[in-house]
C-alpha cells in the first residue's frame, strides 16, 4: 500500500503565484489534515476534514484553501503565496476518532 | 500554557542508555495518546499508541499514560544511535474535536 501520497515533493514559487498540493490516502481513511511544519513552531493545523464532504479550519488557516474532492483526495490550495508561508507541509489521514495519524512524505515549499 | 508539552532538548544519552521522554497534557477529557519519530528531513512516523493508564511495551519502547497526573511518557531501552531523532508527543483532545495536538517534539541523540 502506498499509504498517503502527498505531491509535489519540492516547490519554489514567486510571490503571488499560486498552487494546489494534492494528498491521497489509499487507507479507506475517513478524516485528513493539512499540517505546516516550520522550526520552532511544531505542526500547526491549516485545515481538516473530518469525513467526505465537510472541512474545516484549523489553527493556521488564512492564506489557504481546502478541497476534499472524494474519500481519497484533500488537496490545499494557496492563492497567492507569500514569503511566510515558506513552511513543510505534511498531509495526514486517520480512519476514525482515537486512531493515530499516517503522515504523507511531505512538500518542501519555498516562497521567494 | 500549551495544550501538550514537552522538553525541546536535546537528550543526550550513551548509547544502550535509557532514554526517558516525558509529555504532559492540559486536556482531562483526553482519551488516546501517541507517540511519533520524525528523523530529520523526514515525516512523523508512529511508533507507539496508549489508552489505558500504565505501561504498554513494544520491542525496546515502553508507553507510559497516567491519566490522574496527566502525563504520558516513552522509554527506549538499549538506545542505538539510529534512535536519533525527534520524538512527538499527541494527544486526541476532546476540546480540540478529536484531532491530534501535537507537542513540540524532544530531540534525542544517542552517543555511540
Amino acid at each position: 500500500n502506498a499509504g498517503v501520497t502527498q505531491t509535489p515533493k519540492f516547490q519554489v514559487l514567486k510571490t503571488g503565484q499560486s498552487m494546489t498540493l494534492q494528498c491521497a490516502q489509499d487507507m479507506n481513511h475517513n478524516s485528513m489534515y493539512w499540517y505546516r511544519q516550520d522550526p520552532g513552531m511544531g505542526l500547526r493545523l491549516i485545515y481538516y476534514s473530518a469525513s467526505e464532504g465537510t472541512t474545516d479550519k484549523g489553527e493556521v488557516p488564512n492564506g489557504y484553501n481546502v478541497s476534499r474532492l472524494n474519500k481519497r483526495e484533500f488537496s490545499l490550495r494557496l492563492e497567492s503565496a507569500a514569503p511566510s508561508q515558506t513552511s513543510v507541509y505534511f498531509c495526514a489521514s486517520r480512519a476514525g476518532a482515537g486512531d493515530g495519524y499516517t503522515f504523507g512524505s511531505g512538500t518542501r515549499l519555498t516562497v521567494v | 500554557q500549551k495544550e501538550v508539552e514537552q522538553n525541546s532538548g536535546p537528550l543526550s544519552v550513551p548509547e544502550g542508555a535509557i532514554a526517558s521522554l516525558n509529555c504532559t497534557y492540559s486536556d482531562r477529557g483526553s482519551q488516546s495518546f501517541f507517540w511519533y519519530r520524525q528523523y530529520s528531513g523526514k515525516s512523523p512516523e508512529l511508533i507507539m499508541f496508549i489508552y489505558s493508564n500504565g505501561d504498554k511495551e513494544d520491542g525496546r519502547f515502553t508507553a507510559q499514560l497516567n491519566k490522574a497526573s496527566q502525563y504520558v511518557s516513552l522509554l527506549i531501552r538499549d538506545s542505538q544511535p539510529s534512535d536519533s531523532a525527534t520524538y512527538l508527543c499527541a494527544v486526541n483532545a476532546e476540546a480540540a474535536g478529536n484531532k491530534l495536538t501535537f507537542g513540540g517534539g524532544t530531540r534525542v541523540l544517542v552517543k555511540p
